[in-house]
């Protein structure tokens, strides 16, 4: 498809278990983001990956998560140990946006996927 | 810290009326603004956005925005309510760089 896709859309996971959370971006999009979303807050910055460039980390909220992005493609988002806590819709978007001039040169649009919904028993 | 503040987590209008959803940001620099909904079981997506042109933008599905910089707002306004537009709404504003700040979101509630 031409959205972002993200497996699986749903996880069941045991307190103390990895987990893995999947991001397919649009095709040609060189910016890719994680956000967690927890029911009634608003969206929560994670992650983001710019092309080639090191990624901004600075939300991610332990050592027990971390993510990647293969050849500025795809995303994987792992999060080990779980715990209750990390129970949450875990959201991706892409955009072709890089922002390094001030501000976005066209929409500054952010493309989301449907989400993977984490829950840690 | 900056920060975006909407009014109500909660809007409920019966089909037909204003809708008014409100957004509210910290900062006195003139920053991009969005605004996103989310349909049930979907991702967001743009509804919207202000990037410094004119100060009231349209956006899709009939719904549109008012910059005011001396209120500091970008409230979402639709003359008509459908029962289609029950959704959850974000506000979110970006400044210099890709980090955009994200209201809490208002779930818009449509009454037949």
């Amino acid at each position: 498809g031409a959205g972002v896709s993200q497996s699986p859309s749903n996880k069941v996971t045991e307190k103390g278990k990895d987990v893995e959370l999947r991001c397919d971006p649009i095709s040609g999009h060189t910016a890719l983001y994680w956000y967690r979303q927890s029911l009634g807050q608003g969206l929560e910055f994670l992650i983001y990956f710019q092309g080639n460039s090191a990624p901004d980390k600075s939300g991610l909220p332990s050592d027990r998560f971390s993510a990647e992005r293969t050849g500025g493609s795809v995303s994987t988002l792992t999060i080990q140990r779980t715990q209750q806590e990390d129970s949450a819709v875990y959201l991706c978007a892409s955009s072709l946006e890089d922002w390094t001039s001030g501000g976005p040169q066209n929409t500054g649009e952010l493309f989301f996927g449907e989400g993977s919904r984490l829950t840690v028993l | 810290a900056q920060s975006v503040t909407q009014l109500g987590s909660h809007v409920s209008v019966s089909e037909g009326a204003l809708v008014l959803l409100r957004c509210n940001y910290s900062s006195s620099v003139p920053p991009y603004l969005f605004w996103y909904v989310q349909y049930p079981n979907q991702g967001l997506q743009l509804l919207l956005k202000y990037t410094s042109a004119a100060t009231l933008v349209k956006g899709i599905n009939g719904f549109e925005a008012e910059f005011k910089k001396s209120e500091t707002s970008f409230h979402l306004t639709k003359p008509s309510a459908h029962m289609s537009d029950a959704a959850e709404y974000f506000c979110a504003v970006g400044y210099s760089n890709y980090q955009l700040i994200w209201g809490a979101g208002t779930k818009l509630i449509i009454k037949p």
